[in-house]
């Protein structure tokens, strides 16, 4: 089975533009996850989505949203661009949500 | 709310020694607990999980973890690591009914030769 797979692995963005990052699931996963990663605050929890609905929600503002399509593959996207927005974005998917999750490498998000 | 503290952020070992990364939890509800390691430039992948049953998780690569309720902690030991552990190791508590784990800041096992 092929793994969780992000697109784009890298991307420089300037402050105030917007940004569209890509995840495919696991084949027959309906939950996908999303999670922000920097050194100072560790892995933050963003949205969750499960068969096209967002089941959770982190705290994050609203300049971040995503969404999920029928085949479970997810978008996520920030507009408005900020430095503090610089981090690794992983997805991870799982069957329901609630067992183990299947990360993809990341998309490293630096923002100029 | 749940919380995982580990408590190193940083663990430096020569190779061949053992090592302990340690990681407590607080929640009030029954939980499942994960360890994760991410190599670099790498997403994160389960080393192991404790879900129910034996208190005492074995991974394919040697590692194990202990639940320890009363101390809520689930502490990750091997006995003698390689250069190739070196890495950064994530714990997570997940329950109460939620679908979403949480992580904590991670620790950094460092292997020299």
């Amino acid at each position: 089975k092929a793994g969780v797979t992000q697109t784009p692995r890298y991307l420089i963005k300037t402050r105030g533009q917007q940004v569209t990052l890509s995840c495919s699931p696991i084949s027959g996963h309906r939950s996908v996850s999303w999670y922000q990663q920097t050194p100072g605050q560790g892995l933050q929890f963003l949205f969750e989505y499960f068969s096209e609905t967002q089941r959770n929600k982190g705290n994050f503002p609203g300049r971040f949203s995503g969404r999920q399509f029928s085949n479970s593959r997810s978008e996520m996207n920030v507009s408005t661009l900020e430095l503090g927005d610089s981090a690794l974005y992983l997805c991870a998917s799982s069957l329901a949500g609630g067992d183990e999750q299947f990360f993809g490498p990341g998309t490293r998000l630096t923002v100029l | 709310a749940q919380s995982v503290t580990q408590l190193d952020s940083q663990v430096p070992v020569f190779e061949e020694a053992p090592v302990e990364l340690r990681c407590n939890y607080s929640s009030s509800v029954s939980v499942y607990l994960f360890w994760y390691v991410q190599y670099p430039n790498q997403g994160l992948q389960l080393l192991l999980k404790y879900l129910s049953g034996s208190t005492l998780v074995e991974s394919i690569n040697g590692f194990e973890a202990e639940f320890n309720k009363s101390q809520t902690s689930f502490h990750l030991r091997k006995p003698s690591v390689h250069i190739s552990d070196t890495a950064e190791y994530f714990c997570a508590v997940q329950g109460g009914g939620s679908y979403i784990p949480t992580f904590g800041r991670g620790t950094s096992l460092i292997v020299h030769p």
